[in-house]
């Protein structure tokens, strides 16, 4: 039983739009949740995360919404970058408990 | 400031062969986890630490093994590799001091069992 999904396994843009990734889980506990960026033969890089007391958090190019009684967050991009192309995994946590992941989405930001 | 160090990031194994991942932290976390990446999946938990001296299984701990005996160290142990062990191996650590933080990542070793 998946408890984060990601239902899209890859997904294209053009520079310079917005890229929007989202995310399902199914897990009521979890209150944290994380994005991460992953490039090949390299480990996964934190890149943002929310509170389950909040609905949305920002950082420059990137913003991650949550809504909880949906059970869906998102992360979008903009503008998007060819550097933005990786895989991005969703994650989420119940404090003292273990992440967990979806299965990635891939971007691809075409120039 | 290294962060999470994996080695080796490269191993090929026969099937029934025994070896050791290593993987070191110099961030002074307290948890620190084993996940497996298999081709277009997401990463799944082998096995979890929250401290030293204290280890304990995750989603896929079939086949593995680990020992916490220092706050910086976290082998994670193959024995009798199989081919279904041919995997990419991610170490992590997270601080888990006052409230949630992100986990950080060691670069991945991967695994070939032929």
């Amino acid at each position: 039983d998946q408890q984060v999904k990601q239902n899209s396994p890859s997904l294209s843009v053009q520079e310079g739009r917005i890229s929007i990734l989202n995310c399902d889980y199914t897990n009521s506990m979890f209150d944290y949740f994380l994005w991460y960026k992953k490039y090949p033969a390299e480990g996964p890089t934190f890149l943002i995360s929310i509170s389950s007391i909040k609905d949305k958090n920002e950082d420059g190019r990137f913003t991650v919404f949550l809504n909880k009684s949906a059970k869906h967050l998102s992360l979008h991009i903009v503008p998007s970058q060819p550097g933005d192309s990786a895989v991005y995994f969703c994650a989420a946590n119940n404090y003292g408990q273990n992440f967990v992941f979806g299965p990635g989405t891939r971007l691809s930001v075409l120039p | 400031n290294a962060g999470v160090t994996q080695t080796p990031k490269f191993r090929i194994l026969k099937i029934g062969q025994s070896m050791t991942l290593q993987c070191a932290q110099d961030m002074n976390h307290n948890y620190m986890y084993w996940y497996r990446q298999d081709p277009g999946m997401g990463l799944k938990l082998i096995y979890y630490s929250v401290g030293a001296g204290i280890t304990d299984k995750g989603e896929v701990p079939n086949g593995y093994n680990v020992s916490r005996s220092t706050t910086e160290d976290f082998p994670l142990r193959l024995e009798l590799a199989a081919p279904s062990q041919t995997s990419v191996y991610f170490c992590a650590s997270s601080g888990r001091t006052g409230g949630n933080t992100e986990a950080f990542f060691g670069q991945g070793t991967r695994l070939t069992v032929v």
